[in-house]
């Protein structure tokens, strides 16, 4: 079972601040399927980044992706007030199909 | 747009069935999933069901108690919730897959498992 694991659980930082966020799959994945999704309170979770590092519709270019091995990084290059949300990474998987990491809440400093 | 419905208090042992209304694309094209959160804690994939509804998965927590389905001809989505716990209380999202992703997801349907 791959399993994906976020870092840190918790990132304080203050607006305009550089933010990255880390996730880490247990055993070798396709970065194909690598996702990342932002999520604030009440709120469904927005697609931002798919396939590792492409941007989904209108998401703002401070907002970024890439992958090393089983090493994925969310950049969030300057934090903008609305940024400050939970990340969630996603993988598919062969079995049983899809899996989440346990999310990164980025919050104000 | 997904619009998910049918959530509501209900005791443990009991059932329930969500539904998921998508309009504003072909429905009957895309697979689709169910997922939840629990209060506080993060996403959990559940189900999934392919375009044409013939190829279906679930996660370990609610294989043989979750039943997925589709109705192409009303463009809907069901999840039928039978044997509920207490660690079943969540909001339960339906998502459009979109090869790699989910692209669109509804508002979610609270499920609460209490007496």
């Amino acid at each position: 079972e791959i399993v994906l694991t976020q870092s840190p659980g918790t990132l304080s930082l203050s607006p305009g601040e550089r933010a990255t966020l880390s996730c880490r799959a247990s055993q070798s994945v396709s970065s194909n399927y690598l996702a990342w999704y932002q999520q604030k309170p009440g709120q469904a979770p927005r697609l931002l980044i798919y396939g590792a590092s492409s941007r989904a519709t209108g998401i703002p270019d401070r907002f970024s992706g890439s992958a090393s091995g089983t090493d994925f990084t969310l950049t969030i290059s300057r934090l903008e007030p609305e940024d400050f949300a939970v990340y969630y990474c996603q993988q598919y998987v062969t079995s049983p199909r899809w899996t989440f990491g346990q999310g990164t809440k980025v919050e104000v400093k | 747009q997904l619009v998910e419905s049918g959530g509501g208090l209900v005791q443990p042992g009991g059932s329930l069935r969500l539904s998921c209304a998508a309009s504003g694309f072909t429905f009957s094209t895309y697979s689709m999933n169910w997922v939840r959160q629990a209060p506080g804690k993060g996403l959990e994939w559940i189900s999934y069901i392919s375009s044409s509804g013939g190829t279906i998965y679930y996660a370990d927590s609610v294989k043989g108690r979750f039943t997925i389905s589709r109705d192409n001809t009303k463009n809907s989505l069901y999840l039928q919730v039978n044997s509920l716990r207490a660690e079943d209380t969540a909001v339960y999202y339906c998502a459009r897959e979109y090869y790699t992703h989910f692209d669109y997801w509804g508002q979610g349907a609270l499920v609460t498992v209490s007496s």
